[in-house]
């Protein structure tokens, strides 16, 4: 099993631009989530999918949308990229939103200049 | 509600030492909780969590924890470091299943660097 991947790993962006950020997790999980990394922030969720659906914002939802394709995949949307969205972004799955153990994807780094 | 504090944002320790994170955590109903680690450049990996039951955890890699509800604490211990250990430790808070209330949110704390030295 891969678990929680995510695609691409790098990315540069000018400000406006526009692009998605890939999940997928292969261990049949039904709830996902998108979090986003800043340095001495911890990690904060932008929006969760408690399962195939739903979606709902998590604490910091400005600037971005998400979809949940199907119960495997959830990708995370910026519309019009803002330097402060300048961050490293982690997909999670869990077996469903009151199980203990989210497993987290590698992450994407994102630079928007 | 919930929320994290993590004491100490950097921890450097020789290797052979003890470790100790610490972890205050506030929640209004019984909490699960949690330690992440997160090795440069890789997502994060879980290490241990407490739900219900024994309030000393074991985890992965000799790391263990104590929940101590007077306290408010969950502090991450090792009896001797190992320079493999160095990485980014987080913990995280969750309301337990059965709460009442939504129990989606995970919530972090800031991060605790940990280095160690040969």
């Amino acid at each position: 099993n891969a678990g929680v991947t995510q695609t691409p790993k790098f990315q540069v962006l000018k400000t406006g631009q526009s692009m998605t950020l890939q999940c997928a997790q292969d261990m049949n999980h039904n709830s996902m989530y998108w979090y986003r990394q800043d340095p001495g922030m911890g990690l904060r969720l932008i929006y969760y999918s408690a399962s195939e659906g739903t979606t709902d914002k998590g604490e910091v939802p400005n600037g971005y949308n998400v979809s949940r394709l199907n119960k495997r995949e959830f990708s995370l949307r910026l519309e019009s990229a803002a330097p402060s969205q300048t961050s490293v972004y982690f997909c999670a799955s869990s077996e469903d939103p009151s199980t203990d153990t989210q497993y987290f994807g590698p992450g994407t780094r994102l630079t928007v200049l | 509600a919930q929320s994290v504090t993590q004491l100490g944002s950097h921890v450097s320790v020789s290797e052979g030492a003890l470790v100790l994170l610490r972890c205050n955590y506030s929640s209004s109903v019984p909490p699960y909780l949690f330690w992440y680690v997160q090795y440069p450049n890789q997502g994060l990996q879980l290490l241990l969590k407490y739900t219900t039951g024994a309030t000393l955890v074991k985890g992965i890699n000799g790391f263990e924890a104590e929940f101590k509800k007077s306290e408010t604490s969950f502090h991450l211990t090792k009896p001797s470091a190992h320079m493999s250990d160095a990485a980014e430790y987080f913990c995280a808070v969750k309301l337990g299943r059965n709460s009442g209330g939504s129990n989606y949110k995970l919530t972090f704390g800031k991060g605790t660097l940990l280095t160690v030295n040969p």
